[in-house]
């Protein structure tokens, strides 16, 4: 297992298009977290999985957002008419218990132009 | 204010140098976490704490639970371990999601 891998590593896109990011977790982890950073700042929770289950979701994610990760294993967020606000890092992070060792992806780096 | 601050935002040091970071929290937690962030964003975890103390290699992390406070200290910095050290909670009424500090920027020079 080679950790958790993130895809795109960098997306640039048009304001008002739409995105769509991957995060493969490590296949042992059931839970999966989804983070947005942004420059000077630490990262900031989005929503968390446990499982298929999505169990939290940050009232940071507008309308505009939704994550899905069908059968417990990746799992993607989709940002629907991209904003130059959602110019972000897109941070995924896996881990098998709760308060666990959590284990990052490299991140998305999301620009809005 | 913030739940989880960090001390200093900026930091250079000499190789070998000690060097101190320091995270104060607000909140009750079931964790801490000290992270570390390189240029283009990867971040890797480097302890989990909820009492006392850890050591791993040139790593030393520390936590008073009474005084909501914890540190990491590097001994003998090397260049090597220029990056970005955040502080993150598990704050009491979540055990899952973090909360974290706006991360300390470390430069050593040879």
């Amino acid at each position: 297992d080679t950790g958790v891998s993130q895809d795109p590593r960098h997306k640039i896109t048009k304001r008002g298009q739409n995105v769509t990011f991957r995060c493969d977790p490590i296949s042992e982890h059931n839970r999966l977290y989804w983070y947005r950073q942004t420059l000077g700042q630490g990262p900031e929770f989005l929503t968390y999985f446990q499982n298929e289950a999505q169990l939290e979701k940050s009232r940071l994610l507008s309308d505009r957002f939704s994550a899905e990760r069908p059968k417990g294993s990746f799992s993607t967020l989709e940002i629907q008419r991209t904003e130059q606000g959602d110019s972000a890092m897109y941070l995924c992070a896996s881990s098998l218990k709760d308060p666990g060792g959590y284990t990052f992806g490299s991140g998305t780096r999301l620009t809005v132009v | 204010k913030n739940e989880v601050e960090q001390s200093p935002q900026n930091l250079t040091a000499q190789e070998g140098e000690f060097i101190t970071i320091n995270c104060s929290y607000s909140v009750g937690i079931s964790a801490l976490h000290w992270l570390q962030q390189h240029p283009g964003g990867g971040i890797v975890s480097l302890f989990m704490l909820s009492s006392g103390k850890k050591k791993h290699g040139r790593l030393i992390a520390t936590i008073n639970i009474q005084e909501k406070h914890s540190s990491l200290h590097i001994t003998a910095s090397h260049p090597r371990d220029s990056a970005v050290y955040i502080c993150a909670v598990n704050s009491g009424g979540s055990n899952y999601k973090l909360t974290f500090g706006k991360g300390t920027l470390l430069t050593v020079n040879p």
